[in-house]
């Protein structure tokens, strides 16, 4: 069975600090993707990347990061030079190809807080 | 614009009382999913469907109906609402499901 663990519930981090979120997954199929959403204070989700468990390149885009280690079942995100409107709930989720990727297991989030 | 459009935003009911939240996508896309947020269970998936009249059961079924008889559209129905089924619920849609899902706005749900 697929599952998914954000041990993080809740970080606090001062502007401008830079911040990784931590996520750890499990899985019986070789082939899955993993995904990670952001969800504001204004409740919409919104998604950030997806990574398919053959690609291991770590990504960049603009001051958000992802590190995706097979080894350690782990996709972790980090945001650099942390701003207010960064503040919200962000959810790791995955699914796999056994299940048609239709079957989606999300973590139970991370919520950040940016003090300005 | 591309969208998942959910209806309604907000709801209270009573316990007992059918209601159906509609969901609709306007992207053509295959694959359909309704999820429940709940605080610090996170998202669980109650049902999808990658097609028309075709649909699963997700993790947290119970209690719930789906239809997909047009590919926009994917309603959720509580038959018997129950105050267990007070939540948040996102309707989500994707063109494949490794794509990632666009997500409604969400239907928060009080059943009293």
């Amino acid at each position: 069975a697929q599952k998914v663990t954000q041990a993080q519930t809740e970080i606090s981090v001062v502007e401008k600090e830079d911040v990784t979120l931590d996520c750890v997954y499990e899985t019986r199929d070789t082939t899955y993707y993993l995904f990670w959403y952001k969800q504001p204070p204004s409740g919409e989700l919104v998604f950030l990347i997806r990574r398919n468990s053959f690609d291991e390149q770590n990504e960049i885009s603009g001051r958000y990061s992802w590190n995706f280690q097979k080894s350690t079942s782990s996709f972790n995100f980090t945001i650099t030079a942390s701003q207010v409107v960064d503040s919200a709930v962000y959810f790791c989720a995955l699914s796999e190809a056994g299940g048609g990727y239709q079957k989606v297991t999300f973590g139970t989030g991370t919520k950040l807080q940016v003090i300005p | 614009e591309a969208q998942v459009t959910q209806n309604p935003r907000y709801l209270i009911t009573v316990t007992g009382k059918k209601l159906t939240v509609t969901c609709s996508q306007n992207m053509n896309h295959e694959y359909m999913s309704w999820y429940r947020q709940d605080p610090g269970l996170g998202l669980r998936q109650i049902y999808y469907s990658m097609n028309v009249e075709v649909t699963d059961k997700g993790d947290v079924p119970e209690g719930y109906k789906v239809s997909r008889k047009e590919k926009r559209n994917f309603p959720l129905i509580l038959e018997s609402p129950s105050p267990n089924q007070t939540s948040l619920y996102f309707c989500a849609s994707s063109l494949q499901g490794a794509y990632g899902y666009t997500f409604g706005s969400g239907t928060r749900l009080t059943v009293v």
